[in-house]
């Protein structure tokens, strides 16, 4: 297992289309973490779950987003009715719930047209 | 959520300067985070910082914390060209997620 990896790595959408992410966590770790990160900015975070459940999401996740982890393992994130103001990195990571690195995966860019 | 704000935002250097990138955080949490970020690409982990007064390094970065000051610094010795990239600092909040600051865009000039 080489790390968190996310699918696909560009997707180029036309607003108004829905689109979804998937994410694969590093086997075994019970913590994922979806964040946002749009261009010349920070992460921001956007939803966690433990196992399959989902613990927090943020302000930021209207109600267009949606999150699951169905088993505790790989996570989808999906988005519908684009607009363009969603542009951006998608980031996921993971973790052991009593430990604490977060490893980020390579990362979703979407640009919405 | 509370913010994390990072000092400069950018900065140019040149190769075999010194230099301090400030990051200061408005909550009591004693776990800092520090990542590079090179453009296009993912995070790198850097330093996980666990309690006050901590100091790591690792070759010519070195990260601390201060915990009562809310404050960590990364110092940067004698840089190199292959250090040019954002660094990020993050504070773990509500033992649940984690709040970036705005990045320190690095360049390194030979």
């Amino acid at each position: 297992d080489t790390g968190v990896s996310q699918n696909p790595r560009h997707k180029i959408t036309k607003r108004g289309q829905n689109v979804t992410f998937r994410c694969d966590p590093i086997s075994e770790h019970n913590r994922l973490y979806w964040y946002r990160q749009t261009l010349g900015q920070g992460p921001e975070f956007l939803t966690y779950f433990q196992n399959e459940a989902q613990l927090e999401k943020s302000r930021l996740l209207s109600d267009r987003f949606s999150a699951e982890r169905p088993k505790g393992s790989f996570s989808t994130l999906e988005i519908q009715r684009t607009e363009q103001g969603d542009s951006a990195m998608y980031l996921c990571a993971s973790s052991f719930a009593l430990e604490y690195e977060q490893y980020f995966g390579p990362g979703t860019r979407l640009t919405v047209t | 959520e509370l913010k994390v704000e990072q000092n400069p935002l950018f900065l140019s250097m040149q190769e075999g300067k010194n230099y301090t990138i400030y990051c200061n955080y408005s909550t009591t949490s004693d776990r800092l985070y520090w990542y590079r970020q090179d453009p296009g690409k993912s995070l790198e982990s850097l330093f996980v910082l666990l309690s006050n007064g901590a100091v790591k390094q690792e070759g010519r970065l070195m990260a601390s914390l201060d915990t009562k000051a809310r404050l960590s610094t990364l110092h940067i010795t004698a840089a190199v060209h292959d250090l040019s990239a954002t660094y990020f600092c993050a504070d773990f909040q509500g033992a649940q997620k984690l709040v970036f600051g705005q990045g320190t865009r690095l360049t390194i000039n030979p």
